[in-house]
């Protein structure tokens, strides 16, 4: 069975400084998609950046990457100037194979401090 | 932006009770979606609902819950006779067309407390 894991259940940051958050999973699938999933204290769940896995370069969205090691089954997230904004629990998920639903991860929790 | 819109935002009712929670997906999409996230742990997939039928449950989505599109824009969840540990963030979410490659959009979500 696939599974993500996010092994830091919380995170800091300086504001303006980059930080990473971690994520591994584990399938036998070789076409599968991962996402990051922003939830802020409001609780909406927002699509911060998706990778496909067939890919190699790793995926952008202005202050936010990833680093896509697919040998290694890791994902993580790379936050670049880090804004009060950026606070939040974030969820790193998979889908693939045959397989029509998103699997999460247990979240990192990261604080921006001023 | 289209965006999946889910009501009420916040539902107390008493054990026992039937809870129905609503979702009006994005409107071109085919593929829908009820997850569950109890307070402080991980989202948690409860069904997926594609051309008029379930797709795919859990095993967390056992009788006591349903779903349905009983017309073109709302697809609904009910929870027949409600329990304490059902408490939860239910979200309703939607994507172009079914399985991996698509990305799957969530509403702001329904908080359901069950006291």
């Amino acid at each position: 069975a696939q599974t993500v894991t996010q092994s830091q259940p919380e995170m800091s940051v300086q504001e303006a400084e980059t930080v990473t958050l971690s994520c591994t999973y584990d399938t036998s699938e070789s076409d599968y998609y991962l996402f990051w999933y922003k939830q802020p204290p409001s609780r909406q769940m927002i699509l911060v950046i998706r990778q496909e896995a067939y890919k190699q370069q790793n995926a952008t969205e202005n202050r936010f990457s990833v680093n896509f090691q697919k040998a290694a089954k890791s994902f993580s997230l790379k936050i670049s100037d880090s804004q009060l904004g950026d606070a939040a629990m974030y969820f790193c998920a998979y889908i693939g194979g045959s397989q029509g639903n998103l699997i999460f991860g247990k979240g990192t929790k990261l604080s921006v401090k001023p | 932006e289209p965006e999946v819109t889910q009501t009420p935002s916040h539902q107390v009712t008493q054990m026992g009770q039937e809870v129905i929670l609503r979702c009006v997906p994005i409107s071109n999409h085919l593929y829908f979606y009820w997850y569950r996230q109890i307070l402080g742990q991980k989202v948690e997939f409860l069904v997926s609902f594609y051309n008029n039928e379930i797709s795919e449950k859990s095993e967390i989505f056992d009788d006591q819950f349903s779903v349905e599109r009983p017309d073109g824009s709302n697809f609904t969840l009910k929870i027949r006779s409600t329990k304490l540990e059902d408490s939860a963030m239910y979200f309703c979410a939607s994507s172009p067309r079914p399985f991996s490659g698509n990305t799957i959009y969530f509403g702001e979500g329904s908080w359901l407390t069950v006291v």
